[in-house]
């Protein structure tokens, strides 16, 4: 069957460092990931996405990789700030009108 | 201006009562849809909605019904609550396969 997972529950980080958050996804025919962020008492937040297509995509401080043959995606964090602290989804959709698989959840702990 | 919003934020009641949970997007998205989000923080889609036609229903109770008087607002009515309801749900807007699910700050219902 589908699904997404995530390789820690809990990642802490020193304030200024980057961040790495891990996920793997088992044999889909999904050729969309997106990565959100889940502040405390917040609906998840998109940060970015990237199609089967692509390698890599960047964007402000953050950059999605996406290893197709080992079925693997990260989500880098460059130079981490406090309110980065959350807990990061992966997950992943397929065509049409189906919704979203989510994985666990990593919750990043930026330590001061 | 929100584009995902729901009410209420926070729903306490007891058991066998029926209520319901409102969402609005003000986004043009065509699909909505409601996630439930467990104490472990799993995040597991319940329904979507595509111009007033259910697309998903994925396996919850017949107690849970959606219902979307127009594009914009999808509803969740929940009959005769059980305490294994208490979660936090949260409404999900989208448009097109090939772009990210827009959330609101979901509703945190305990069933006492």
């Amino acid at each position: 069957g589908e699904s997404v997972g995530l390789h820690l529950p809990t990642l802490s980080v020193q304030e200024g460092d980057n961040s790495i958050i891990n996920c793997a996804y088992s044999n889909s025919a999904s050729d969309y990931f997106i990565w959100y962020k889940q502040e405390s008492g917040k609906g998840p937040q998109f940060i970015i996405d990237i199609r089967s297509n692509m390698d890599k995509r960047q964007g402000q401080r953050v950059t999605v990789l996406l290893n197709k043959t080992v079925k693997h995606l990260s989500l880098q964090i460059a130079a981490t700030q406090p309110g980065d602290s959350a807990v990061y989804f992966c997950a992943k959709r397929g065509g049409g009108a189906d919704g979203l698989t989510f994985g666990k959840g990593t919750h990043l702990i930026i330590q001061p | 201006d929100t584009a995902v919003s729901q009410t209420p934020k926070y729903l306490v009641t007891q058991m066998g009562n029926d209520k319901s949970i409102k969402c609005e997007q003000n986004l043009g998205h065509d699909t909505m849809y409601w996630y439930k989000q467990d104490s472990k923080k799993f995040l597991k889609i319940m329904f979507s909605y595509n111009n007033k036609e259910l697309i998903i229903n994925e396996t919850v109770p017949n107690r849970f019904s959606p219902k979307s008087p127009d594009k914009a607002h999808l509803n969740l009515h929940i009959n005769s609550l059980e305490l294994g309801d208490s979660a936090v749900y949260f409404c999900a807007s989208g448009q097109g396969a090939w772009s990210p699910l827009h959330f609101g700050n979901g509703t945190r219902l305990t069933v006492t």
